[in-house]
């Protein structure tokens, strides 16, 4: 079946560093994938949406500076979380769509990074 | 805009119990429906899904039905062992246009003890 990795798992920072966060789709090449946030004990927040070789879309209220989203290849997407703070906190997913899927094709989820900002 | 509704929790049942998790959805024409399964400190797996109406998606024990007439998409499975502790999230995607974009639930926790 299709898999997702991300990588990595659990990362810890200090505040005001960046870290990068990377998906890939391992056996499926996927002209879009998607960035969650997940807060403790609630549903996913669609953050982005990125498509290979062009800007990420990003949902009312989603700093776009702030998370900077690269989509350089049809099996990899990156998430930065610049300068990042305590506030940033949280578990991030990202999704992908198959390529050539039919309207409605389901998205296949990655593992999840942990991300925690001291 | 698209919604999904699920039953609160946590429900916690004994182990072999019958589960029902409710899910009503809000949506413009026929999207596709998906149970998604959590376990603890992991990212979300497809447990089931339905693309069109009266379709039963199941898997693992668990069931579903799409119901158009009421807009209902509920999981169920006769017997819950205690690995089937997790949350469970329903979700759809419409089925029209280029924006694939999931609308979840709220997340659903079931605890099963022995």
């Amino acid at each position: 079946g299709a898999v997702v990795s991300q990588h990595p798992s659990r990362v810890i920072c200090k505040s005001g560093t960046s870290v990068k966060i990377e998906c890939r789709s391992l056996d499926f090449q996927a002209t879009t994938m998607f960035w969650y946030r997940q807060f403790p004990k609630q549903s996913l927040m669609l953050m982005a949406t990125s498509n290979e070789g062009s800007k990420a879309t990003y949902e009312q209220g989603v700093e776009k500076d702030k998370f900077l989203i690269n989509h350089a290849s049809l099996t990899l997407s990156t998430l930065t979380v610049t300068s990042a703070h305590p506030e940033d906190s949280s578990f991030y997913i990202c999704s992908a769509r198959v390529l050539g899927g039919a309207v409605g094709n389901e998205q296949f989820f990655g593992p999840g990074t942990r991300l925690t900002v001291l | 805009g698209d919604s999904v509704t699920q039953m609160e929790g946590p429900v916690t049942l004994s182990e072999e119990a019958f589960l029902t998790i409710n899910c009503t959805y809000t949506a413009t024409g026929y999207p596709s429906l998906f149970w998604y399964v959590q376990y603890p400190g992991e990212g979300l797996q497809l447990l089931l899904k339905a693309t069109k109406a009266d379709d039963k998606g199941s898997n693992k024990g668990f069931e579903a039905t799409y119901r158009k007439e009421t807009t209902s998409f509920h999981l169920e499975k006769g017997s819950v062992q205690v690995s089937d502790s997790a949350v469970y999230f329903c979700a759809l995607t419409p089925n029209s246009g280029g924006y694939q974009k999931v609308t979840f639930g709220t997340g659903t926790k079931l605890q099963v003890i022995p």
